[in-house]
């Protein structure tokens, strides 16, 4: 079975300085690995996946994820905060064991982001 | 616009009265599923269909029904609704060439059961 573990809940970070989010997954062969943003209200929108092509996967409004077997980690990295990155990040796997491709997704980390 | 349509968006109901979510999607996609969003559990499949007439149980499927009669329609049927399905419900779909397709995700529904 896989998993996803985000390692924060909850991050905070000035506006300008770097951002990281950090996620560990559990799975039994290559996974497919997705980071989601949720901003208040709204539904989930896709910021990045990982297809297996390339280890630094860049995505939209600047963030990018490396994935890291020997780590089991897929962390979402962004040099700048703006304050419109306030939301909340999921990081999902993907299961291929059965039903075609169900996402599992971490409990979210909340990114506030100060003036 | 690609899009996958959820409605209503908001509803306060009370226990037992039976309620349909309607989702739609115009993406010709096979797969959509059902999640619910509860804080601090992150979003839970509830059921899911990968195609037509072919609909199957996620990880929390207890007090919900669905239907897929239609490729671009998923409604998600609660015959009696109790305090504990009051949630925020996704909608989402995807096409089923390759395993890292992504989903799309309709803007939500919150439902109160009261």
């Amino acid at each position: 079975a896989q998993s996803v573990t985000q390692l924060d809940s909850h991050v905070s970070v000035s506006e300008g300085t770097p951002v990281l989010l950090r996620c560990n997954y559990s799975s039994s062969y290559s996974p497919s690995l997705f980071w989601y943003v949720q901003h208040p209200n709204k539904g989930l929108q896709l910021l990045l996946k990982y297809t297996s092509a390339a280890t630094l996967v860049k995505g939209i409004n600047g963030f990018e994820a490396e994935f890291k077997k020997s780590e089991t980690s897929f962390h979402l990295t962004k040099p700048s905060a703006h304050m419109s990155d306030a939301a909340e990040y999921f990081c999902v796997v993907s299961d291929r064991d059965n039903q075609g491709g169900k996402l599992i997704f971490g409990q979210g980390t909340e990114l506030s982001v100060k003036p | 616009e690609a899009q996958v349509t959820q409605n209503p968006r908001y509803l306060i109901t009370v226990t037992g009265k039976k309620l349909t979510v309607t989702c739609s999607q115009n993406m010709n996609h096979e797969y959509m599923s059902w999640y619910r969003q509860d804080p601090g559990l992150g979003l839970r499949q509830i059921y899911y269909s990968m195609n037509v007439e072919v609909t199957d149980k996620g990880d929390v499927p207890e007090g919900y029904k669905v239907s897929r009669k239609e490729k671009r329609n998923f409604p998600l049927i609660l015959e009696s609704p109790s305090p504990n399905q009051t949630s925020l419900y996704f909608c989402a779909s995807r096409g089923l060439r390759g395993d890292n397709q992504p989903q799309h995700f309709g803007d939500g529904t919150r439902l109160s059961i009261l």
